[in-house]
């Protein structure tokens, strides 16, 4: 079935470290790819998408491309900050399916 | 523009007490529907979804169950919980059609004892 496998954490950066959080899935052909973050104490937000093969999502200096050759969605931004610290989802669903999987969340704390 | 709301925030319930977490969307209509629970340093996991009035989709069976009396409402409940349903309960809703991008509310925090 289709599935998201997400590095695990918990991440732990410096304040300007570069980040990158993988995420690898699995799924039959070409679900559209998601990344939420999740502040504390606080529900999910959109942080980026893509929706085809060789899509690249960004948003707040957060980027992921679609790379469908290694089934791939990895998170990366240049210079993390403390406020960037969060539990983040990747996830995957199909055009006009209810059924969204998510993977298991990584959490990043960022030092000052 | 969309808001969903989910109440209460915070609850404390005794184990075997029922339990009712409501969730409305403004500004837009037949949306779905979602429930999830996040337990403690774990993923999502989907527990129930909607895509109309009454009709309720339940992906993992267990002590709870949900109902959607209108269409923006979508209400998750049990008879009596258990110390294993605590956790932070998340409602989400999204298009009918679309890419399926999901709008999240903000989230109950559940502490059964």
């Amino acid at each position: 079935g289709n599935s998201v496998t997400q590095m695990e954490g918990p991440v732990t950066l410096s304040e300007e470290a570069f980040l990158t959080i993988n995420c690898t899935y699995t799924a039959t052909g070409y679900p559209s790819l998601f990344w939420y973050v999740q502040y504390p104490g606080e529900g999910l937000q959109l942080l980026l998408k893509a929706t085809k093969a060789d899509d690249k999502g960004s948003n707040k200096g957060f980027e992921a491309t679609y790379r469908k050759e290694t089934t791939s969605f990895h998170l990366e931004k240049g210079s993390v900050q403390v406020s960037d610290s969060a539990v983040y989802f990747c996830a995957l669903r199909y055009y006009n399916n209810n059924d969204m999987r998510f993977g298991a969340g990584t959490r990043l704390t960022v030092k000052p | 523009s969309q808001t969903i709301h989910q109440w209460p925030a915070t609850l404390v319930q005794p184990v075997g007490s029922p339990l009712s977490l409501e969730c409305t969307v403004e500004g837009t209509s037949n949306p779905n529907l979602y429930w999830y629970r996040q337990a403690a340093g774990r993923g999502l996991q989907l527990l129930f979804y909607s895509v109309g009035i009454g009709q309720i989709s339940s992906e993992v069976p267990q002590n709870l169950s949900a109902s959607r009396p209108q269409d923006r409402q979508f209400i998750l409940s049990s008879k009596k919980l258990l110390l294993s349903d605590s956790g932070f309960y998340l409602c989400a809703w999204s298009f009918r059609t679309g890419f399926g991008i999901q709008y999240f509310g903000a989230g109950t925090r559940l502490s059964v004892l």
